[in-house]
């Protein structure tokens, strides 16, 4: 079946500029997750959706990023103002609804975002 | 509080030589364990996870983690190094719905 699918997979703007990051999930996957990867670095937590619970948005850097999912499906990131240190790899992640708890995350290939 | 320590950055070894990874984490529930391999410039792909069946667990591409609950930890290995391990591997522990990843191991194979 499909997989996490990413869009665009590449991204160049000018300091400054608003940028949208796509992630449509697993179909029928409840959870799902954004991450950043800065160059070298591990995976740094940015926001987690289930449901139609209220986001954890406890990552997200600064009010400049913002995302939303609409009817639990796709997802939007969205990066205002955006600034050189905002380059990194977005990945995007789903999970099943339920199950026993060492159900994994589904990974997309990411969007790498380059801010000149 | 929960966490992962990836206590290598990077590690190298010969092809055909034996592959250890090492990670540790704390978690204040019975966690589940995972972990994670990057190739350059691809996705992140399950190599193997812990679910309590057994404490020895086998993956993908003949790598084995063991989970060993008095020291807290779930190394990964493989027997024998192959040109193509080559890659970042992540270590990450779930507890509930939240996913705590360590900051990786950058696996170099010396032909």
């Amino acid at each position: 079946g499909a997989g996490v699918s990413q869009s665009p997979s590449n991204k160049v703007t000018e300091k400054g500029k608003d940028v949208e990051l796509r992630c449509d999930p697993i179909s029928g996957h409840t959870a799902l997750y954004w991450y950043r990867q800065s160059l070298g670095q591990g995976l740094e937590f940015l926001i987690y959706f289930q449901g139609n619970s209220a986001p954890d948005k406890s990552g997200l850097p600064s009010d400049r990023f913002s995302a939303e999912r609409t009817g639990g499906s796709v997802s939007t990131l969205t990066i205002q103002r955006t600034q050189q240190e905002d380059s990194a790899v977005y990945l995007c992640a789903s999970t099943p609804p339920g199950g026993p708890s060492y159900n994994e995350q589904f990974f997309g290939p990411g969007t790498r975002l380059t801010v000149l | 509080a929960q966490s992962v320590t990836q206590l290598d950055s990077h590690v190298s070894v010969s092809e055909g030589t034996p592959v250890l990874l090492r990670c540790n984490y704390s978690s204040s529930y019975s966690p589940s364990l995972f972990w994670y391999v990057q190739h350059p410039n691809k996705g992140l792909q399950l190599l193997l996870k812990y679910t309590s069946a057994a404490t020895l667990v086998k993956g993908i591409n003949g790598f084995e983690a063991e989970f060993k609950k008095s020291e807290t930890s779930f190394h990964l290995t493989k027997p024998s190094a192959h040109m193509s391990d080559a890659a970042e591997y992540f270590c990450v522990v779930r507890t509930g719905n939240q996913f705590y990843f360590g900051t990786g191991t950058s696996l170099t194979v010396i032909p």
